[in-house]
């Protein structure tokens, strides 16, 4: 079945730091693929979205690319602030939104 | 607009009880999706609801149930609860059936069975 694969956390990295969390899927045909952030105590927000192969979703400062030779959504940032401190999770949707287990980052000032 | 409100954020119930918890989704939205997150098993797809119809369902035991009201307003059920029910249960709301539309997340509610 579908599934997404996203890199064990936490990460932890400095203020002004370059970012890039790895998202990897197996799905049949090419879903839409997103990026979605939580902060503490809160629910998930959609970080970006990518609906169709070499689509770049960006936001905030975040870019992510449809790979589907290399079946991936990797997130990227060129640099952090502490703000952006929460965790992250890919997605692809099937029926049903499938997620990563999540990454959390840890941004120091 | 208003964004999607859950109702509680937060509930304790005891082992063996029932939960019903409440969604109302972004006005217009049609679709409604039920999502449980704990640390050991992330999020995972409890069902889905459109106009009034279970479209999906999720690998849930029964005691997981659900429905959606003609206002698109939805609730969910946990009968005999159990100490792994406790988790967070996140509704999210969308345009149209999953499948092509991004979904929008509440805030999601904190039950905690002891």
């Amino acid at each position: 079945g579908d599934s997404v694969t996203q890199m064990e956390g936490p990460v932890t990295l400095s203020e002004e730091a370059f970012l890039t969390i790895n998202c990897t899927y197996t799905a049949t045909g090419y879903p839409s693929l997103f990026w979605y952030v939580q902060y503490p105590g809160e629910g998930l927000q959609l970080l970006l979205k990518a609906t169709k192969a070499d689509d770049k979703g960006s936001n905030k400062g975040f870019e992510a690319t449809y790979r589907k030779e290399t079946t991936s959504f990797h997130l990227e940032k060129g640099s952090v602030q502490v703000s952006d401190s929460a965790v992250y999770f890919c997605a692809l949707m099937g029926t049903a939104l499938i997620f990563g287990k999540g990454t959390t980052l840890s941004v120091s000032s | 607009k208003a964004g999607v409100t859950q109702t509680p954020r937060y509930l304790i119930k005891t082992r063996g009880q029932q939960v019903t918890l409440s969604c109302s989704p972004i006005s217009g939205h049609r679709s409604v999706s039920w999502y449980q997150q704990t640390p050991g098993q992330g999020l995972q797809f409890l069902f889905e609801y459109f106009s009034e119809t279970q479209r999906n369902k999720g690998n849930f035991p029964g005691r997981f149930s659900g429905r959606q009201f003609s206002n698109s307003r939805s609730e969910m059920n946990v009968s005999t609860l159990e100490l792994g029910d406790s988790a967070l249960y996140l509704c999210a709301s969308s345009l149209a059936a999953q499948g092509s539309i991004e979904a929008f997340f509440g805030q999601g509610t904190r039950l905690t069975v002891v």
